[in-house]
């Protein structure tokens, strides 16, 4: 059962980059990384999944290197509304951990 | 389209009462779950479904009966409700059972128990 760990909180200003990163050193071989969005008063959301190198889509970027023990989530010129807690989760037993807080700030 | 409905979006129940929450998918997924959260926690898993006349119990499923009723709806019963289930509820559905099948959310049931 892979653990992952990121951090509590994170702050950040509009217009810059946010990365945050996870370590999941136990990942297993057939273990995907699936990172999610959850802001107040909804439930999650589903931004980004990759297995291995880079992965892009509109909204996120996931970098994850060859050894796979980490992943870092990357978020393009965040705004306030990218205020919401991340998610990190790479095992087939859905385990869904305390997340990253992230703030934007003006 | 409606995606992953949950009902009630709010209930206050006495301790000792019980209560059905019901979830519904229109996505025709054949996996469903119900998590709770507690303020400042992550999502806990409380029971799943993998598919339709199946289901097993996740991390927390101490007080909790659930139901898949058909491939679209999953129930979760509360038997006899104690304080310490007030939490918010969220429902979830994925094409098949497994964490590298991305999920649904619904917007939750905020349950309070006095």
């Amino acid at each position: 059962l892979a653990k992952t760990t990121q951090p509590i909180s994170m702050d950040s200003y509009e217009g810059q980059e946010v990365n945050i990163t996870c370590s999941h050193n136990n990942i297993a071989t057939n273990d995907y990384i699936t990172w999610y969005q959850q802001f107040p008063s909804q439930g999650p959301r589903f931004i980004i999944q990759g297995y291995k190198t880079k992965v892009t889509n509109e909204v996120a970027s996931l970098f994850i290197p060859a050894d796979r023990k980490s992943s870092t989530l990357s978020l393009p010129r965040v705004s306030l509304s990218d205020t919401a807690v991340y998610y990190c989760l790479v095992d087939d037993k859905i385990i869904f951990g305390k997340g990253t807080r992230l703030h934007i700030l003006p | 389209n409606a995606g992953v409905t949950q009902t009630p979006k709010f209930q206050v129940l006495k301790t000792g009462q019980s209560m059905t929450l019901q979830c519904a998918q229109d996505m025709n997924h054949n996996s469903m779950y119900w998590y709770r959260q507690d303020p400042g926690m992550g999502l806990r898993l409380i029971y799943y479904s993998a598919s339709e006349g199946t289901t097993d119990k996740g991390e927390v499923p101490n007080g909790y009966n659930v139901s898949r009723l058909n491939k679209r709806e999953f129930s979760l019963r509360l038997e006899s409700a104690a304080p310490s289930q007030t939490s918010v509820y969220f429902c979830a559905s994925s094409e098949a059972a497994g964490g590298y099948q991305p999920q649904h959310f619904g917007d939750g049931t905020r349950l309070s128990i006095l």
